[in-house]
């Protein structure tokens, strides 16, 4: 079983629908929670940044970690043609030995149609 | 440049033969990561250079796989005697020395095996 497991879709929108992309995990000793974005043939961006449980908000983007359940979530309102894209749910933990080397899911392929 | 920049963006060779990538991380980033994404894979970690450190080798697939950065900046990535399996798409990201898991990533460098 992997560590994090993460729906891999594909997903298909219409524009201006909410999107709700999950993330599960096993590993407790994960606190910091990243989403990152990936276009085709690009390299992933970082697109949200959280530590710990609790929610963060940045424009049309909210990301959720409840580390009681294990499950991390990315919601997109208003969605546009232009988030279409791979999003990547990754996950570090706490420690000299494992800052910044992320354990990452498989990636969610949404794709929002005009 | 600002961002990370990675070279060759495609390269594609024969079996059995030895290639190197090449990742320039971005200035003051002390912390450099190679990942190897699969075709609709995820990220899995590969190497990990954190200053004058030794490296974290643990994720690299065979001894035919190998890493060195010098002069804390510039990293190649070596593989010997190539094979099918290898073919990947190869991402370099670095990241501030105390980064708790945001990766900055480079395109990639996408290697075909024949």
């Amino acid at each position: 079983q992997k560590e994090v497991e993460q729906d891999p879709g594909p997903l298909s929108v219409p524009e201006g629908a909410i999107v709700s992309l999950n993330c599960t995990y096993s590993n407790s000793a994960f606190q910091y929670f990243m989403w990152y974005r990936q276009y085709s043939r690009k390299g992933p961006e970082l697109l949200m940044y959280t530590y710990s449980s609790g929610n963060k908000e940045d424009g049309r983007f909210t990301a959720q970690v409840d580390k009681s359940s294990k499950y991390i979530s990315l919601f997109i309102r208003d969605s546009q043609p232009s988030d279409s894209a791979t999003y990547l749910c990754a996950m570090s933990a706490v420690g000299d030995t494992n800052a910044g080397k992320s354990t990452f899911g498989d990636g969610t392929t949404l794709t929002v149609k005009p | 440049g600002a961002g990370v920049s990675q070279s060759p963006s495609n390269k594609v060779t024969e079996k059995g033969k030895d290639v190197e990538l090449r990742c320039d991380p971005i200035s003051g980033h002390t912390a450099l990561y190679w990942y190897r994404q699969s075709l609709g894979q995820g990220l899995e970690f590969l190497i990990y250079f954190q200053g004058n450190s030794a490296p974290d080798k643990s994720g690299l697939p065979s001894d035919r796989f190998s890493a060195e950065r010098t002069g804390g900046s510039v990293s190649t990535l070596t593989i010997q005697r190539t094979q099918q399996e290898d073919s990947a798409v190869y991402l370099c990201a670095s990241s501030l020395e105390f980064s708790t898991g945001e990766l900055f990533f480079g395109e990639g460098s996408r290697l075909t095996v024949l």
